[in-house]
């Protein structure tokens, strides 16, 4: 079976406070690729990162950074600083033969 | 390079009608799929096509249909719309190479009356 959990589903933090978002996923598959995506108010989904089954290496991208664990079947998004405008649902997805996406975690930055 | 399109952008039918959905890809991709995604059930794949050939299929009732032209671009259609239908309809574009990101259009907002 594949799965993709987010248990958060809605996050509050204050605007500059970090913030992790957690996703855990399912497969059989040793050759799988793991996404996060963005959607803003406006509903139109944004890609923000791929990682491959077989890269582990960590990633930072200005305030935004990814772990990804084999060993947990994890791929958890950090904002560093986060700001109003980083205030959206965001999707972690996983690929095999197809997509499965979890189910979100709105994130809301209050000012 | 130009984003997915869809159109229309929003939607209005009443019960029993059938609806259309459009969805242009990115050039030079040839995978396009369409989701379902409203407040209760979050993000559902519907089907994926490519090379005109639907690929892989969610668990939808057959009302859900659609295809792909030669072109890459694709339609979806639902027939006997019921009021559950109402939804955001968002269309995804893909290279069928690895990574195999997807790319998303702004999508179609259905409101079933």
């Amino acid at each position: 079976a594949q799965k993709v959990t987010q248990a958060q589903t809605e996050i509050s933090v204050v605007e500059k406070e970090d913030v992790t978002l957690d996703c855990v996923y399912e497969t059989r598959d040793t050759t799988y690729y793991l996404f996060w995506y963005k959607q803003p108010p406006s509903g139109e989904l944004v890609f923000l990162i791929r990682r491959n089954s077989f890269d582990e290496q960590n990633e930072i991208s200005g305030r935004y950074s990814w772990n990804f664990q084999k060993s947990t079947s994890s791929f958890n998004f950090t904002i560093t600083a986060s700001q109003v405008v980083d205030s959206a649902v965001y999707f972690c997805a996983l690929r095999t033969y197809k997509y499965i996406f979890g189910t979100g975690t709105r994130l809301k930055v209050l000012a | 390079k130009a984003g997915v399109t869809q159109t229309p952008r929003y939607l209005i039918k009443t019960r029993g009608q059938q609806v259309t959905l459009s969805c242009s890809p990115i050039s030079g991709h040839r995978s396009v799929s369409w989701y379902q995604q409203t407040p209760g059930q979050g993000l559902q794949f519907l089907f994926e096509y490519f090379s005109e050939t639907q690929r892989n299929k969610g668990n939808f009732p057959g009302r859900f249909s659609g295809r792909q032209f030669s072109n890459s671009r694709s339609e979806m259609n639902v027939s006997t719309l019921e009021l559950g239908d109402s939804a955001l309809y968002l269309c995804a574009s893909s290279q069928d190479t690895a990574p195999y990101e997807q790319y998303f259009g702004p999508g179609t907002r259905l409101t079933v009356t």
